[in-house]
């Protein structure tokens, strides 16, 4: 069964660096997004991304945040300057066409830790 | 504002001891209401997909059932692989999918 995959699945990295964090979404999905998920926390919708251009982002998606999908496969979420706050569980989730658009599949996520 | 609750925060059951867990609703315009399970520092794994009130989906020991204001996770006979968070997530008609989350049940099952 084709599964989402992330990667790293752990990022430690210094406050004010760039971290780009890698998703390679079931192939046939066409809609993809990123949430994140604050240690005891909600899960909280980032960013929505559909023909190449972002759908819907939230309060929390600023400028320093972006996203692409370079190569047909993967899907990259980039964060310029990196904040403490900033650290969190990271899931890419990717939907599917038609009838099936509405279910999203989540990856293992990638665990970001500022510090 | 569209949000997301559940109840309880936490439950504990032997193994064999049927519970429910319960996910109430108030959003703009419901789209589709999703469970998943949540296992410690994974993703979340999809579960049902439940779109109208009266509308049932069955898999295993898991039923979810909806309302129009709530839903409910049914756990029959749970084991204790059945231990996990169970989260519960809506999305909203005329947006783009987006899924707000709510906080989460913490089920142990003991043996």
């Amino acid at each position: 069964e084709p599964e989402v995959t992330q990667t790293p699945s752990h990022q430690v990295t210094q406050m004010g660096q760039e971290v780009i964090l890698r998703c390679v979404p079931i192939s046939n999905h066409l809609y993809f997004y990123w949430y994140r998920q604050i240690l005891g926390q909600k899960v909280e919708f980032l960013v929505s991304f559909y023909n190449n251009e972002i759908s819907e982002k939230s309060e929390i998606f600023d400028d320093q945040f972006s996203v692409e999908r370079p190569d047909g496969s993967n899907f990259t979420l980039k964060i310029r300057s990196t904040k403490l706050e900033d650290s969190a569980m990271y899931f890419c989730a990717g939907a599917g066409g038609g009838p099936t658009a509405d279910t999203q599949y989540f990856g293992p996520g990638t665990r970001l830790t500022v510090l | 504002e569209d949000q997301v609750t559940q109840s309880p925060e936490a439950l504990r059951l032997q193994e064999g001891e049927s519970s429910s867990l319960n996910c109430s609703y108030t959003v703009s315009g419901l789209r589709g209401l999703f469970w998943y399970r949540q296992d410690p520092g994974k993703g979340p794994e999809f579960l049902f997909t439940l779109y109208s009130a009266g509308e049932e989906k069955e898999k295993e020991r898991l039923k979810a059932t909806l309302t129009k204001k709530e839903s409910f996770l049914h756990i029959t006979a749970p084991k204790p692989e059945d231990s996990a968070t169970y989260l519960c997530a809506v999305s909203t008609a005329g947006g783009y999918n987006k899924l707000i989350f709510g906080a989460g049940t913490r089920l142990a099952v003991h043996p």
